[in-house]
């Protein structure tokens, strides 16, 4: 069952830009985890960020958790060509059961 | 790059054919997963072995069967599957199935079911 809805569907922007995207929830979880995957590949690990935590960095990655409103964002920042990708967010729900949400297409332009 | 090996990349089956896709891995996890997605959705959990064990089946049709042999090898063995099973099947791994362990996958299984 799908747990999460991200937001926009699709994105597109220039090299240099930032991206931002959005994730929202149903329940509780221990933790979110972002994921990016290129066409047709499998999915390469960016972030994990725990309830109780409420920001994280990693690079040019910005992840916030917001439990209260059960959301999250992912920002990009100076993005390049190779941040090209789908950008899954998942959650958490216990025993390591990954539910994940419906991902969001970054097209980044050179 | 990943570390968890799927073989093979492709594969084309009819629907009375068994097949075996497998995976590896060798960072001394203890937890292994199945996955599936279709074109353009999200990956949906299919199984979670924990220390060899089957801890976590979600409703799979038993033409999928799943084997865990030792701690770094899982197998998907496809019996008589159906058009509608062609999908990505992406292996992943953990150091344990509890929660705030990351997750690594593969670069999964292109399956074809003809």
């Amino acid at each position: 069952s799908q747990q999460g809805e991200e937001d926009p569907q699709a994105l597109s922007i220039q090299e240099g830009e930032n991206a931002t995207m959005n994730c929202s929830y149903k329940t509780s979880i221990n933790n979110l985890q972002w994921y990016r995957q290129n066409s047709g590949r499998g999915l390469v690990h960016l972030i994990l960020i725990r309830s109780n935590e409420r920001e994280k960095h990693s690079g040019r990655l910005r992840v916030t958790l917001d439990t209260s409103k059960k959301s999250s964002s992912l920002l990009i920042t100076a993005s390049r060509a190779a941040d090209t990708a789908s950008y899954f967010c998942a959650t958490d729900v216990g025993f390591q059961k990954l539910v994940f949400g419906t991902g969001t297409r970054l097209l980044v332009s050179p | 790059d990943t570390e968890v090996t799927q073989t093979p990349k492709h594969l084309v089956m009819g629907m009375t054919n068994k097949k075996s896709l497998k995976c590896e891995q060798h960072m001394g996890h203890r937890a292994m997963y199945w996955y599936k997605q279709k074109a353009k959705k999200p990956p949906e959990l299919m199984f979670v072995y924990s220390y060899e064990k089957l801890s976590i089946n979600e409703s799979v049709p038993s033409r999928f069967s799943p084997e865990c042999p030792n701690s770094s090898l899982l197998n998907l063995h496809l019996h008589a599957l159906q058009p509608e099973d062609s999908a990505l099947y992406l292996c992943a791994s953990s150091q344990e199935a509890d929660s705030g362990n990351t997750i690594y996958f593969g670069e999964g299984s292109w399956l074809t079911v003809v």
